[in-house]
């Protein structure tokens, strides 16, 4: 079974503060990707990266960067949290451009609090 | 433009009454159509994946069907445990690495005992 796990399930940060969120997956996936949920928006793709040390920009990539350094591991990062970050944030993976599926698999979750 | 639409938003069933959930999707090309179950709080999990107009697939009580333009989740006898929202999503022809998917906002379903 694919396994995607997240650092956190519950984080709460101050307004101003630089924000890690890690992603893991055991599949030897090509591609990962990071999302925001929020009631009424649906699933928006924050970043993608389908390469170590590769990423492009989702549709709302504005106040988030990214990091591969290896391939099972995709990092997030609020370079300095606001309020409107406040959200449920998803990482999800799947196999490479020479597979046949783009099935993406999905993590718990981080529900991520900046007050 | 890629644009997938799911219907109804929220649903309510007493349990064993049948239902359908549809997504209807305009794509410029179809790699893959995906449905997903999401509990609160937690990340949605895989269901099925449909490539091709005229596929079926089944999993306990649900079965996904395909059309050139819409998809159908099909709950047979539903029980109180299949109370979640679903979620549908398209894979686009895109070229290059763009491995990304187009996301419908999903159906709240909730089954009354």
């Amino acid at each position: 079974d694919v396994k995607v796990t997240q650092s956190s399930r519950y984080l709460v940060k101050r307004t101003g503060e630089k924000v890690f969120l890690e992603c893991v997956q055991d599949m030897d996936h090509e591609n990962m990707f990071w999302y925001r949920q929020d009631p009424g928006l649906g699933l928006r793709l924050i970043y993608f990266s389908y390469d170590v040390k590769m990423k492009e920009k989702g549709d709302i990539p504005e106040g988030y960067s990214v990091s591969r350094e290896k391939k099972e591991r995709f990092s997030l990062i609020l370079e300095s949290a606001s309020t409107n970050q406040t959200s449920m944030y998803l990482c999800a993976s799947s196999s490479g451009t020479s597979g046949s599926t783009d099935t993406q698999y999905f993590g718990p979750g981080t529900r991520l609090t900046v007050l | 433009e890629d644009q997938v639409t799911q219907s109804p938003e929220a649903l309510r069933l007493q349990e064993g009454e049948s239902s359908s959930l549809n997504c209807s999707y305009t794509v410029s090309g179809l790699r893959g159509l995906f449905w997903y179950r999401q509990d609160p709080g937690k990340g949605p999990e895989f269901l099925f994946t449909l490539y091709s107009a005229g596929e079926e697939k089944e999993k306990e009580r649900l079965k996904a069907t395909l059309t050139k333009k819409e998809s159908f989740l099909h709950i047979t006898a539903p029980k109180p445990e299949d109370s979640a929202t679903y979620l549908c999503a398209v894979s686009p022809r895109y070229a290059g690495n763009n491995r990304k998917l187009i996301w419908g906002l999903g159906t709240s379903l909730a089954v009354n005992p």
